[in-house]
């Protein structure tokens, strides 16, 4: 198994521009969830999915849409980037009824918006 | 509104000895879970123990043992028996059935010396 991959590693972006971060879980989980992370600072979430066609806002919505079309794909959209928004970004899945309840946590995504 | 605090930015151990992350929360929500995640400075987020607001006695995995005080609020991390390993920060979360809407505090990086 390959766990929870994003891509791409590294991104910069100028102000205004638009991408979309990839993450994908083979562990057929049905939790997904989006965080950022700032320097000095803990995780926050951005949104989350309880399953495919369900999604709702974590912490800091503002500026970030998502989808989930299917259980392994979770896509995090930036409409209009802004400096505000490098950070770096963690995708992480979890499992309905698992003994420890704990996330399981892709590698990240360096986000620069210039 | 939920809170996770970290009062401890950064901590020192002596290789071998044993140290004591702090970590207290607030929440209104009877039903809730404690997480404790290591990030090294490669940047991954790892899971290391959980536990449940009902769960009666203190969860341990390994050298990781959770001191949990309910009454108090309180969710610390001793570590026993440091390795230079070890060094890395350290992040207390808290999160619903599933772990996907999981808060983060601020973290501590501890530093292991030989």
């Amino acid at each position: 198994n390959a766990g929870v991959t994003q891509t791409p590693k590294f991104q910069v972006l100028k102000t205004g521009q638009s991408m979309t971060l990839q993450c994908a879980q083979d562990m057929n989980h049905e939790y997904m969830s989006w965080y950022r992370q700032d320097p000095g600072m803990g995780l926050r979430l951005i949104h989350y999915s309880v399953g495919a066609g369900i999604t709702d806002q974590g912490e800091v919505p503002n500026g970030y849409n998502v989808s989930r079309s299917t259980t392994e794909d979770f896509p995090l959209r930036l409409l209009s980037a802004a400096p505000s928004q490098t950070s770096v970004y963690f995708c992480a899945s979890s499992q309905q009824g698992s003994a420890y309840n704990e996330q399981f946590f892709g590698p990240g995504t360096r986000l620069t918006v210039l | 509104a939920q809170k996770i605090t970290q009062t401890q930015p950064g901590m020192f151990v002596q290789e071998k000895e044993a140290v004591t992350l702090d970590c207290t929360y607030d929440t209104s929500d009877p039903s809730y879970g404690l997480f404790w995640y290591k990030q090294p400075s490669s940047g991954e987020m790892i899971f290391l123990i959980y536990q449940g607001s009902y769960d009666q006695q203190n969860a341990t995995e390994g050298r990781y043992s959770l001191n949990f005080q309910k009454a108090r609020k309180s969710a610390n991390l001793v570590i026993s028996a440091s390795q230079l390993g070890d060094s890395a920060m350290y992040f207390c979360a808290m999160g619903n059935t599933g772990g996907f809407k999981t808060i983060f505090g601020a973290g501590t990086r501890l530093f292991v010396k030989a």
